[in-house]
């Protein structure tokens, strides 16, 4: 089935640590993305790309750090700057800037 | 920067009534598209309007785009459990890009059977 993979589901950050989300897609797409939605919020994105070895700074870019190495793959490095890492992170992924593909969350909480 | 306001923030209704959730852009938006994200899980696109003036249906949803390209409507008629969810719009970001899609804060439709 084609789809876009997160991993973990769940993840548990501790004070200074950095952590990374794995996206996946075999959907083929040329663009990805990262979001993060806190609770009654809308999304907002972080990061997105639209072509392999390119990508730039969505509107909280802030504490965050991507890479596009692969087509497929978009991982997203939560880094100790993000002070308020407890969110709901969705990837997702699109062809030409068209409609948005999500992957089922990555649920990031601090201990 | 732009701006997609999204009206009401939630809404509760018996199984049958009609559900309507509005969206105001600051700006004229080139399209807008609306998702819908079921408790627990992801958003899922339904629909992306273009033309000013554009009217969509699918079964009972039907979506519009105002004449200006600046706000946009989704209305559900005679709702069903199914339809539980978090409806949200989203238009084109700052440059017009779809690659930084700006959206609204969603409203959280809850269904009484």
């Amino acid at each position: 089935d084609g789809g876009i993979t997160q991993s973990p589901k769940y993840l548990f950050r501790k004070e200074g640590q950095n952590v990374t989300l794995s996206c996946e897609q075999n959907l083929n797409h040329d663009a990805m993305y990262w979001y993060r939605q806190d609770p009654g919020q809308g999304l907002r994105l972080i990061y997105y790309s639209q072509i392999v070895n390119d990508f730039q700074k969505g509107d909280i870019a802030e504490g965050y750090s991507v890479s596009r190495e692969k087509k497929e793959s978009f991982p997203l490095t939560v880094t100790s700057a993000q002070k308020n890492p407890t969110a709901f992170y969705l990837c997702a992924s699109s062809i030409l800037g068209e409609k948005l593909f999500f992957g089922s969350g990555t649920q990031l909480s601090v201990l | 920067g732009q701006q997609v306001m999204q009206i009401p923030q939630y809404q509760h209704v018996q199984e049958g009534e009609d559900f309507t959730t509005y969206c105001n852009s600051s700006t004229t938006l080139s399209n807008i598209q609306w998702y819908k994200q079921r408790p627990g899980g992801h958003p899922v696109f339904l629909i992306q309007l273009v033309k000013s003036g554009e009217v969509k249906k699918q079964k009972r949803l039907t979506f519009q785009f105002g004449e200006a390209k600046k706000n946009s409507s989704l209305h559900i008629t005679a709702t069903q459990t199914t339809d539980v969810g978090t409806y949200f719009c989203a238009g084109p970001g700052s440059g017009g890009s779809n690659y930084k899609l700006t959206f609204g804060k969603g409203t959280l439709l809850t269904v009484n059977p």
